[in-house]
């Protein structure tokens, strides 16, 4: 595609439920991140794929974080039981030799 | 972990004015990047800057790596260039991930 993007762009969620966020990055890059942006902060990271395989999760702010990108392409980041911590926008970025491009971001309120 | 430290946090300009935003890195850096956040919360790409100078339109950068800092030149500012400005860089043997700043908040008022 033209550029990197997710789905929904606004996610409203009652505390303890489960979401689904997802990516579509840019075709044929092979790198995919997640970053996690509180309000007046910067992104910071929280895992990254390279083609289907996950090989660097450490950013991952609990277990309750999961992401997946099985066929190398689109990628989910799923959030069980969410709490009110979890309110933050989620970006994804895909890159091919370095240079970063990010999506829109998906905005989650947890309620 | 490396550090990024961006200065100002925040800037105010009158249309037409120049500025120039710092970022500070404390490690060795294989990537720099600059990015403007709009006010929908978009972070586009301005400059993917590890070392040297480049120049788009009415913005330009340099990144002294040796020295580990990166400069933004803005020129005769818009209404528009308001939003925030992220540098992010990645360190040396990393798997690639950023590290942002926390970022300079420009504000341009007509």
């Amino acid at each position: 595609g033209a550029g990197v993007s997710q789905s929904p762009r606004y996610k409203v969620a009652k505390r303890g439920q489960d979401v689904a966020l997802r990516c579509d990055p840019i075709s044929g890059h092979v790198s995919l991140f997640w970053y996690q942006q509180a309000l007046g902060q910067g992104p910071e990271f929280l895992t990254y794929f390279q083609n289907e395989a996950q090989l660097d999760k450490s950013g991952l702010p609990s277990d309750r974080f999961f992401a997946e990108r099985p066929e190398g392409s689109v990628s989910t980041l799923k959030i069980q039981r969410t709490q009110q911590e979890d309110s933050a926008v989620y970006l994804c970025a895909s890159s091919l030799t370095g240079m970063e491009f990010f999506g829109p971001g998906t905005r989650l309120t947890v309620l | 972990g490396i550090q990024v430290e961006q200065s100002p946090p925040d800037l105010i300009l009158q249309e037409g004015a120049n500025s120039t935003l710092r970022c500070n890195f404390s490690d060795s850096v294989n990537n720099l990047q600059w990015f403007h956040q709009n006010p929908w919360g978009q972070l586009i790409n301005l400059f993917y800057i590890p070392s040297g100078t480049k120049q788009n339109g009415r913005l330009s950068a340099t990144t002294v790596a040796t020295e580990r800092y990166s400069l933004l030149y803005i020129s005769s500012s818009q209404t528009t260039d308001s939003g925030v400005y992220f540098c992010a860089v990645t360190r040396v043997w990393s798997q690639g991930n950023l590290i942002f700043g926390k970022g300079t908040k420009l504000s341009v008022k007509p």
